[in-house]
């Protein structure tokens, strides 16, 4: 059974420009989440979508957004990137609607703003 | 608001040893407890979970007991083997669709 997968692994991007990240969930998956971590933030909850609806959204900006499309594949888009925005940025999967037996998670994307 | 505060790491021990990483939590209500590992260069991997108190969590040799009376979820495994090395990370789901983490632990186990 093919886990969660993250394109591309490595994104490096000049300040100003925008980015598009991908995730496939698990097949059967219907809810996916993503992450920000980062060495002084650590781990920080980005947006979590469920049947092509976010349900919630953490404390970012509005150059973070994503969507999911009808097949649970979800992208997340970061516009005007900043320095600060370098990270890894990990996509998660759930079968259900909330996480209270764990997400799974993709091994990211590890995105370089220079 | 919900939080997760896990002990400081570094923490670097010999094989074979035993580990406790502690991990402590604040939550309203009676959340979903986990801990998941990061290789380097990986994602996050889920270790072992429990769903409500007294419950065990245990896998490959770690284990967690859910402790509603002292708000704790450490992390222990008997014999710790050089592969064992990663970053564990203490999380909890309390709804709202999203987990919160701890900080994470870096381990170093030395042959």
């Amino acid at each position: 059974k093919a886990g969660v997968t993250q394109t591309p692994r490595y994104l490096i991007k000049t300040r100003g420009q925008q980015v598009t990240l991908s995730c496939s969930p698990i097949s059967g998956h219907r809810s996916v989440s993503w992450y920000q971590q980062t060495p002084g933030q650590g781990l920080q909850f980005l947006f979590e979508y469920f049947s092509e609806t976010q349900r919630n959204k953490g404390n970012f900006p509005g150059r973070f957004s994503g969507r999911q499309f009808s097949n649970s594949r979800s992208e997340m888009n970061v516009s005007t990137l900043e320095l600060g925005d370098s990270a890894l940025y990990l996509c998660a999967s759930s079968p259900l609607t909330g996480g209270e037996d764990g997400y799974t998670f993709g091994s990211g994307t590890r995105l370089t703003v220079v | 608001g919900d939080s997760v505060t896990q002990m400081e790491g570094p923490v670097t021990l010999s094989e074979e040893a035993f580990l406790t990483i502690n991990c402590t939590y604040t939550a309203t209500g009676y959340p979903s407890l986990f801990w998941y590992v990061q290789y380097p260069g990986e994602g996050l991997q889920l270790l072992l979970k429990a769903t409500k108190a007294d419950d065990k969590g245990s896998n490959k040799g770690f284990e967690a007991t859910y402790r509603k009376e002292t708000t704790s979820f450490h992390l222990e495994k008997g014999s710790v083997q050089v592969s064992d090395s990663a970053v564990y990370f203490c999380a909890l789901y309390e709804g709202a669709q999203k987990l919160v983490f701890g900080q994470g632990t870096r381990l170093t186990i030395n042959p």
